[in-house]
């Protein structure tokens, strides 16, 4: 079975901050990861996927195998960052979703 | 392009009543999902879609049925809502490659309320 697992329901930060949303995972092959997001009245969408290894919107993310984790960082938080941000992961078939719980981020001015 | 589109925005049954949930999506996109929100909580995967005339059960498909006759559309029929159905409802869709990695592009949900 897979699983995803994001610890904090809520991350307050003042705008410059840095974040880190967690997410961890359990999976017993080797798994796709994905950051999706959802800003306020906007539809849920990707942000970034670990097989790209990209940055987005200055936001990276670094799967680590050995802690089974796929951690969501931006060392300066901007007011536009505040959203629902959900970590999910997609195993080897049928191109499904599984997601953590989300984390809500809150960007204080 | 108008991308994944969901009817009705909101609906509340009765114990008891049905009714389906509409998705549509003009991307060509071969696979099609259901998924349920609970508040609180993560997507749970209801059904989902490899094509057309091809649906599968996801992890929580209990209380609910899904056909797909045309690429395009994939709604979600609920026959005896329950208050435990209660919830947002979210369509999404991919082209899937083959590749690992694909994007799924959601719709901007449906909330149910079951009394």
């Amino acid at each position: 079975a897979q699983r995803v697992t994001q610890p904090e329901k809520l991350l307050s930060v003042f705008k410059g901050a840095p974040v880190e949303l967690k997410c961890n995972y359990s999976y017993s092959g080797s798994p796709e990861l994905f950051w999706y997001v959802q800003y306020s009245r906007q539809r849920l969408q990707l942000l970034l996927r670990h097989i790209s290894r990209e940055s987005i919107k200055g936001f990276t993310a670094d799967l680590n195998k050995g802690e089974t984790s796929f951690h969501l960082k931006k060392p300066f938080a901007q007011e536009e960052d505040s959203a629902m941000y959900y970590c999910a992961l997609m195993g080897a078939a049928g191109n499904k979703l599984t997601f953590g719980g989300g984390t809500r981020v809150l960007v204080k001015p | 392009n108008a991308g994944v589109t969901q009817t009705p925005k909101f609906r509340i049954l009765k114990i008891g009543q049905s009714m389906t949930l509409q998705c549509t999506q003009d991307m060509n996109h071969n696979y099609m999902y259901w998924y349920r929100q609970d508040p609180g909580m993560g997507l749970k995967l209801i059904y989902y879609s490899v094509g057309a005339g091809i649906t599968d059960k996801g992890e929580v498909p209990n209380g609910y049925n899904v056909s797909r006759s045309t690429t395009e559309d994939f709604p979600l029929r609920l026959e005896l809502a329950a208050p435990s159905q209660t919830s947002v409802y979210f369509c999404a869709s991919s082209y899937a490659t083959g590749v690992v990695g694909d994007e799924q592009f959601f719709g901007p949900g449906t909330r149910l309320t079951v009394l």
